[in-house]
């Protein structure tokens, strides 16, 4: 079965600091995975994807993500948090067939001065 | 070039009552997926579909839940009778021919039952 776990429901860091958010999944397929931010009452922006290509993949806003087969991970990393990275983010698996896609259950990243 | 396009934004329902929600996909894109985001958790497959066929609704309740995307107009979603627990945001995304898995969403709707 396909599956995505995100690590930490709620992750808190200081403005400057390190953003690590993580992210596990399950494929008997190679996967497409993606990352996704949703702001407080709005829907979903798409942040970055894996398709295959490089394992190190950069998004918007200064995130990007390493593809590990060996570890089946996909964590979400920023060298330094702003304010305006708070904000809900999920791991989104790509399940083939009809291109239907599997949500972690999502990390609320918080950012404090 | 507008985004997926979702109204209403926000809609109060009672217990009994009937519930519709539509969305109007990208231009050019024929493909629509309905999810839902109950509080505190990930969003959820429930329905794909194309111009006038469902493809794979495996992630519809039962009962009460319908889907449409006619040939002409946007896509609804309709819930029937809708009771408390299907206060929830619902969420659609739209995807050209061929892409897969790139889906881009809509801004939601958030259907609250009293």
């Amino acid at each position: 079965a396909q599956s995505v776990t995100q690590l930490g429901s709620h992750v808190s860091v200081s403005e400057g600091a390190l953003v690590l958010l993580r992210c596990n999944y399950s494929s008997s397929v190679p996967p497409y995975l993606f990352w996704y931010v949703q702001y407080p009452n709005q829907g979903l922006q798409l942040l970055l994807k894996y398709t295959s290509a490089a394992t190190l993949v950069k998004g918007i806003n200064g995130f990007e993500a390493e593809f590990k087969k060996s570890e089946t991970s996909f964590h979400l990393t920023k060298p330094s948090a702003h304010m305006s990275d708070a904000a809900e983010y999920f791991c989104v698996l790509f399940s083939g067939g009809y291109n239907k896609l599997i949500f972690g259950a999502g990390t609320r990243l918080a950012v404090h001065p | 070039n507008a985004g997926v396009m979702q109204n209403p934004r926000h809609l109060v329902r009672r217990r009994g009552q009937e519930a519709r929600l539509r969305c109007s996909p990208m231009k050019g894109h024929s493909h629509v997926y309905w999810y839902r985001q109950l509080p505190e958790e990930g969003l959820k497959f429930m329905v794909y579909l194309q111009k006038e066929n469902i493809i794979d609704e495996s992630g519809m309740p039962k009962e009460r839940f319908s889907a449409e995307f006619p040939k002409e107009g946007p896509s609804i979603l309709r819930i029937q009778q809708v009771v408390r627990g299907d206060s929830a945001a619902y969420f659609c995304a739209s995807s050209p021919k061929g892409l897969a898995g790139e889906q881009y969403f809509g801004p939601g709707t958030r259907l609250t039952v009293t």
